[in-house]
């Protein structure tokens, strides 16, 4: 069965420093992978995902995520983070073959200092 | 304005006491769901809605019913609600065609915060 797994439930960081929270999964079949961030009392919203192709996928608000398939990875970066994208980070995926479900991690506050 | 939009936004009860959280979209999307999110369990799916009059239970469904008579419409119904239910829940929807459920990612509700005392 698929799933994913965030280990740092909280990153903090100096404002303007780069930062990477990371996502593993695990699956036996090809997926579809994403990054959403959700800020403080507010729904989710999609940073970015990838589908196929390039393995380096950018995104929203200066974000980019690699897609490593020999490690099961999906990391996101940011090589300069602002006080404002101080949010929790989500990890989800999904597998190509089958049902309509989006599978979530645990989630990674990111938490950006000045 | 595309969207998904749930009401309450914030809801106090007292266990046992039956309700219903609502949730509609406007992008005429075929599959709708209901996730919870707790601390440290990330966001958990409770029932699922291919179709009008498809639905189907996910990883929580107990303790939580649904309904599908309209497209937009996908009602959360709690018939007796407990303490371990206060959560926050959010109501998502995709458009259900292209390559699968990945391929346009989901369209997520404002989250409606359930306290159960």
């Amino acid at each position: 069965a698929q799933s994913v797994t965030q280990l740092d439930s909280q990153v903090p960081v100096f404002e303007e420093a780069p930062v990477e929270l990371r996502c593993n999964y695990s699956s036996s079949v090809s997926v579809y992978l994403f990054w959403y961030v959700q800020y403080p009392n507010q729904g989710l919203q999609l940073l970015l995902k990838y589908l196929s192709g390039s393995t380096l996928v950018k995104g929203i608000n200066g974000f980019e995520a690699e897609f490593n398939k020999s490690q099961t990875s999906f990391h996101l970066r940011k090589p300069s983070v602002h006080i404002s994208d101080t949010a929790e980070y989500f990890c989800a995926v999904s597998e190509m073959d089958s049902s309509y479900k989006l599978i979530f991690g645990s989630g990674t506050r990111l938490l950006v200092r000045p | 304005e595309a969207q998904v939009t749930q009401n309450p936004r914030y809801l106090i009860t007292v266990t046992g006491k039956k309700l219903t959280v609502t949730c509609s979209q406007n992008m005429n999307h075929e599959y709708m769901s209901w996730y919870r999110q707790d601390p440290g369990l990330g966001l958990r799916q409770i029932y699922y809605s291919m179709n009008v009059e498809v639905t189907d239970k996910g990883d929580v469904p107990e303790g939580y019913k649904v309904s599908r008579k309209e497209k937009r419409n996908f009602p959360l119904i709690l018939e007796s609600p407990s303490p371990n239910q206060t959560s926050l829940y959010f109501c998502a929807s995709w458009p259900g065609t292209g390559i699968g459920v990945g391929s346009e990612g989901y369209t997520f509700g404002s989250g409606t915060r359930l306290t159960v005392v």
